[in-house]
């Protein structure tokens, strides 16, 4: 399978927990988005990376969000601290620059307990 | 989100066609898309449109674009069971460095 592939797909954790989140991209993918899905809405912008820069973070993640993307290939969204109010589906794409195809992962859904 | 709006349900009987509608606020959309998520999954792009067309076919998908209302439909032909799922349309702009705005989905619902 040549698609965006997140892990873990569900996570269950206690509320001050640490949880970590990988997407690996379509390979060549120079761009990796995160967004983060609530029931309900439709997903909102985290941050997003051209290779292994962190263009850009919403105002969203607060700093208890951190996401690395160390060598331009997979990437890492953790979440330090986390609350209830972080549970949520967390969604991975990437696309090819600017072309306009933007292709999603299945997502990680996170419940904190 | 606040920039892309949709209406949140709509109900359609098993091979009729469906029509979902989408308007949006910022004029300098250049890609505007539509992506289907069925439940517990993540979002399948399904087409999308580049601001300088103002329609695309593919298969049994037909986009429309108005761009001077700042509309987009998408309709779905000979609507099937297997297309029950939330349909999400979304836009980007260079002037938002290519970032998607989504509108909160609208849920439709196939009736045999």
């Amino acid at each position: 399978d040549t698609g965006v592939s997140q892990n873990p797909r569900h996570k269950i954790t206690k509320r001050g927990q640490n949880v970590t989140f990988r997407c690996d991209p379509i390979s060549e993918h120079n761009r990796l988005y995160w967004y983060r899905q609530t029931l309900g809405q439709g997903p909102e912008f985290l941050t997003y990376f051209q290779n292994e820069a962190q263009l850009e973070k919403s105002r969203l993640l607060s700093d208890r969000f951190s996401a690395e993307r160390p060598k331009g290939s997979f990437s890492t969204l953790e979440i330090q601290r986390t609350e209830q109010g972080d549970s949520a589906m967390y969604l991975c794409a990437s696309s090819a620059g600017t072309s306009g195809e933007l292709f999603f992962g299945e997502g990680s859904r996170l419940t904190v307990l | 989100g606040e920039d892309v709006e949709q209406s949140l349900f709509l109900s359609v009987r098993e091979g009729d066609s469906s029509v979902i509608n989408c308007t949006y606020t910022d004029s300098s959309s250049t890609y505007l898309y539509w992506y289907k998520q069925e439940p517990g999954a993540g979002l399948q792009l399904l087409t999308y449109i580049f601001s300088n067309m103002d329609m695309k076919q593919d298969q049994r998908l037909t986009v429309l674009l108005n761009k001077k209302d700042k509309h987009l439909s998408l309709r779905i032909a000979d609507t099937q069971t297997g297309d029950s799922a939330i349909y999400f349309c979304a836009e980007t702009s260079m002037s938002n460095d290519y970032k998607l705005s989504f509108g909160a989905g609208t849920t439709v619902t196939v009736r045999a």
